[in-house]
């Protein structure tokens, strides 16, 4: 069965420090992987997405095939980062997304 | 600015009840989703619709039931509220994806629902 697995419940950084939230998935295809982040009081919305390849807010992504694994990396973390993040996969041929436990990054002044 | 709106930010209800929860997009988008978001628990996908009329079971989808009549609506129903069922919920939809892939899912704030 397709699975999105996120180690970390909780992952505090000091501010200025790299920030590395751990995703891996279980699925014999080839994937679509997304980060969600959903800040304080705001709604859930996309971050980045694999096949766009794009940084976004400093953030990136890269899908390893062979470790089944899109672990979200930023190198230098704000206070502004703090939020929880979901990482998700869509399996080609359906409709369904699945999504990972979350990790609620908390960014240290 | 596309927009994914949900009836109600908060509701109490009491055990035993029917209840109703509606998502209205107005992106035009084909498909449409309902999740319960738990502590711990991530986001589980109850239903979904990829068409009017359309609906397919999620992971969860034990004493809920949907309906969409139309495009822009999808209602998740609860046939008789249990505590168990006290949450978060979440309506998000997304275009439909060319040759089954993904597309981003744009969702609503949710709502916090209480069953006493």
């Amino acid at each position: 069965a397709q699975r999105v697995t996120q180690p970390e419940k909780l992952l505090s950084v000091f501010k200025g420090a790299p920030v590395e939230l751990k995703c891996n998935y279980s699925y014999s295809g080839s994937p679509e992987l997304f980060w969600y982040v959903q800040y304080s009081r705001q709604r859930l919305q996309l971050l980045l997405r694999h096949i766009s390849r794009e940084s976004i807010k400093g953030f990136t992504a890269d899908l390893n095939k062979g470790e089944t694994s899109f672990h979200l990396k930023k190198p230098f973390a704000q206070e502004e980062d703090s939020a929880m993040y979901y990482c998700a996969i869509h399996t080609s041929g359906t409709y369904k997304y699945i999504f990972g436990t979350g990790t609620r990054l908390k960014v240290l002044a | 600015d596309v927009k994914v709106t949900q009836s109600s930010r908060y509701l109490v209800k009491r055990t035993g009840e029917k209840v109703f929860l509606e998502c209205v997009q107005d992106m035009d988008h084909e498909n449409m989703f309902w999740y319960r978001q738990d502590p711990g628990l991530g986001l589980r996908l109850i239903y979904f619709s990829y068409d009017v009329k359309m609906k397919e079971k999620g992971d969860i989808p034990e004493g809920y039931s949907v309906s969409r009549e139309k495009k822009e609506r999808f209602s998740l129903i609860l046939e008789s509220a249990s505590t168990n069922q006290t949450s978060m919920y979440l309506c998000a939809s997304s275009l439909a994806g060319v040759a089954g892939g993904g597309n981003e899912q744009f969702f609503g704030p949710g709502t916090r629902l209480t069953v006493l």
